[in-house]
């Protein structure tokens, strides 16, 4: 089976930095993607590594190493609309599965 | 841009009663899933189809059943709806890995 673990919340404020973790343990594993969803929203799609290393888009970044089952995502400058909440999920062949999710709460 | 569509928002249904869900994709994609999700549970996988008439079961499959007749269609059955099955229902579609899914909207599903 697989199993993902990411914190349940975090706060941070407004142009801050914050990092959300999330760890793994899973078979047939092809990469980790990141999702966000707004409260009444559908989950949004915000980036994949498929590779280790970091990919970057805007102020948002992510981190995979698959020897330490271990990813992150990382938002820069953060703004009030980045208040939601936040899915690791690992790709396997055919399907995805997500981790329980991080509520992140910006304050001003 | 892709559109996933499920046909309802909010749906009530009483005890027993058998549940249609549906949910079409514009985008030719092979791959279709179907989640339900509840607070501090994420996303669970209930079934999912990588191609027409082929489907595949997810994490949570008891009390549910789908049909893809058509590939643009994808749909969840409760045949026999319980109240623990009360839950937002999810429906993504997607081409290969690696390329984002894309989610409906989402069926809000009280069963009293």
């Amino acid at each position: 089976g697989q199993s993902l673990e990411q914190p349940s919340e975090v706060t941070a404020v407004e142009g801050a930095i914050v990092q959300i973790n999330c760890t793994y343990q899973t078979s047939g594993f092809y990469g980790l993607s990141w999702y966000q969803q707004h409260d009444g929203g559908a989950p949004t799609f915000l980036s994949y590594n498929g590779l280790d290393g970091l990919e970057e888009t805007g102020r948002f970044s992510s981190f995979l190493s698959r020897s330490d089952s271990y990813g992150y995502l990382l938002l820069q400058e953060l703004q009030m609309k980045d208040s939601a909440s936040y899915f690791c999920a690992v790709i396997l062949f055919n399907d995805m599965r997500f981790g329980a999710g991080t509520r992140l709460t910006v304050k001003p | 841009d892709v559109k996933v569509t499920q046909s309802s928002r909010y749906l009530v249904k009483r005890t027993g009663e058998k549940v249609f869900l549906e949910c079409v994709q514009d985008m030719d994609h092979e791959n279709m899933f179907w989640y339900r999700q509840d607070p501090g549970l994420g996303l669970r996988l209930i079934y999912f189809s990588y191609d027409v008439k082929m489907k595949e079961k997810g994490d949570i499959p008891e009390g549910y059943s789908v049909s893809r007749e058509k590939k643009e269609r994808f749909s969840l059955i409760l045949e026999s709806a319980s109240t623990n099955q009360t839950s937002m229902y999810l429906c993504a579609s997607s081409q290969g890995q690696g390329n984002g899914y894309t989610f409906g909207s989402g069926t809000r599903l009280t069963v009293v």
